[in-house]
């Protein structure tokens, strides 16, 4: 069975920061790998999705990256904002696509 | 264009009721899935529609789940004899085969 690992759980940085938040899987044997943004109240914004056979999706000031043979992606914030403050979600798509397994999130805040 | 819609948005029932929930997904998405997130926890997969193949409901966690789609089109989610455990955040997404998964708001079903 699948399983999702994110760390930290909460992080609190002060703004103009750099981040990586990581994320870790069990099985390696995905389809793709998706980071979302959920805030409060609010159901969930995919960010980046990296295939299996990618390493790396840019997109604006984020960035992912994907090691599928070793389990794990991180995603790199630059220039953090309070705008980013959300809780972040990594989820792997199994190679059937009928499920995203989740992780249970990390909790960012960026203080102005 | 229009995102997946979901409703109602919110939803108090008693215990031992039935409940429908829906779900109307982004035109022209074959994939079709359902998720539940109880209060503090993370996402659990429950069940997912890919065009007019046999649905995958592994994730379904009793016999009193149950959901249907129309086609490529509108979804419900169907919970009988509702208990104080299945009070959650249902969130329905939508997808293109197994490309990135754009997420509904949610319905947040609250059992007294």
């Amino acid at each position: 069975k699948q399983e999702v690992t994110q760390i930290p759980a909460a992080l609190s940085v002060p703004e103009g920061e750099n981040l990586v938040l990581n994320c870790s899987f069990t099985d390696s044997a995905i389809y793709n790998l998706q980071w979302f943004r959920q805030d409060p109240g609010k159901g969930l914004t995919s960010l980046l999705l990296i295939q299996s056979s990618q390493r790396e999706q840019t997109s604006g000031r984020l960035n992912a990256s994907l090691d599928k043979s070793s389990g794990r992606s991180t995603l790199y914030i630059a220039a953090s904002q309070p705008g980013d403050s959300a809780t972040y979600l990594c989820a792997v798509l199994e190679t059937s696509g009928s499920r995203l397994t989740f992780g249970e999130g990390t909790q960012l805040t960026v203080n102005p | 264009g229009a995102g997946v819609s979901q409703s109602p948005s919110n939803k108090v029932t008693e215990k031992g009721k039935d409940v429908e929930l829906r779900c109307d997904p982004i035109s022209g998405h074959t994939a079709l899935y359902w998720y539940r997130q109880r209060l503090g926890q993370g996402l659990e997969f429950l069940i997912y529609f890919q065009g007019n193949s046999a649905p995958d409901k592994s994730g379904l966690p009793s016999d009193r789940f149950s959901a249907e789609r129309t086609g490529e089109s509108v979804s419900t989610l169907t919970i009988q004899r509702t208990q104080q455990e299945d009070s959650a955040v249902y969130l329905c997404a939508s997808s293109l085969r197994s490309l990135t998964q754009y997420f509904g708001p949610g319905t947040r079903l609250t059992v007294l």
